[in-house]
């Protein structure tokens, strides 16, 4: 079946490492996305990629890094940097249409000890 | 700014009808999503508007007014699988989403 996957769906992390959150999509979509998800807030882009090999930074895009070296796979890295990274993670792709919906992951739940 | 405005939280009772209202000030309008999202989980699209008017997709309804920045969706014949949160999203100028925090809605039986 077609769809987006995130792994791990739970992650704990001690300060001072950095962790990468994987997203990988079979549905053909061109445009990646990553957001970060706070208790009453809205979701929040950080990283975005609408072609292979190329990437453009969110709103949030401070102490995150991400790679697109293939269409399929838009993995994303927590890095040590980010002041505070607890937090739910949603990957998103969308097709060429622009107007297009976005089909989500299931999510990374990261935990900072 | 920016915004994109919704209530916290609603409840409602099964087999009733709820209207979650989104206002919106953004730069530039290429649509509003409506999506929903259960506790954990993630968010699933449930409708698009770009033209005013209502849309109806089976027991949920999605209503766009541009000139009034204002949607509402509208869910009828409530059931308890419906609780959930339900998030107004606005793609502006630059074809990027913006989201609000989210409704949460409550079902009680």
């Amino acid at each position: 079946d077609g769809g987006i996957t995130q792994s791990p769906k739970y992650l704990f992390r001690k300060e001072g490492q950095n962790v990468t959150l994987s997203c990988e999509q079979n549905l053909n979509h061109d445009a990646m996305y990553w957001y970060r998800q706070d208790p009453g807030q809205g979701l929040r882009l950080i990283y975005y990629s609408q072609i292979v090999n190329d990437f453009q930074k969110g709103d949030i895009a401070e102490g995150y890094s991400v790679s697109r070296e293939k269409k399929e796979s838009f993995p994303l890295t927590v890095t040590s940097a980010q002041k505070n990274p607890t937090a739910f993670y949603l990957c998103a792709s969308k097709g060429l249409a622009d107007t297009g919906e976005l089909f989500f992951g299931e999510g990374s739940r990261l935990t900072v000890l | 700014g920016q915004n994109i405005d919704q209530p916290t939280e609603m409840t409602a009772t099964e087999g009733a009808i709820v209207q979650i209202n989104c206002t919106y000030q953004t730069s530039g309008f290429n649509g509003l999503f409506w999506y929903q999202q259960h506790a954990g989980e993630a968010p699933t699209f449930l409708s698009y508007n770009v033209l005013d008017g209502l849309e109806e997709k089976g027991r949920f309804s999605s209503f766009l007014s541009r000139s009034k920045g204002y949607s509402y969706l509208l869910l009828k014949e409530l059931q308890m699988k419906d609780s959930a949160s339900y998030l107004c999203a606005v793609m502006d100028s630059n074809y990027q989403l913006i989201w609000g925090a989210g409704t949460k809605l409550i079902i009680k039986p």
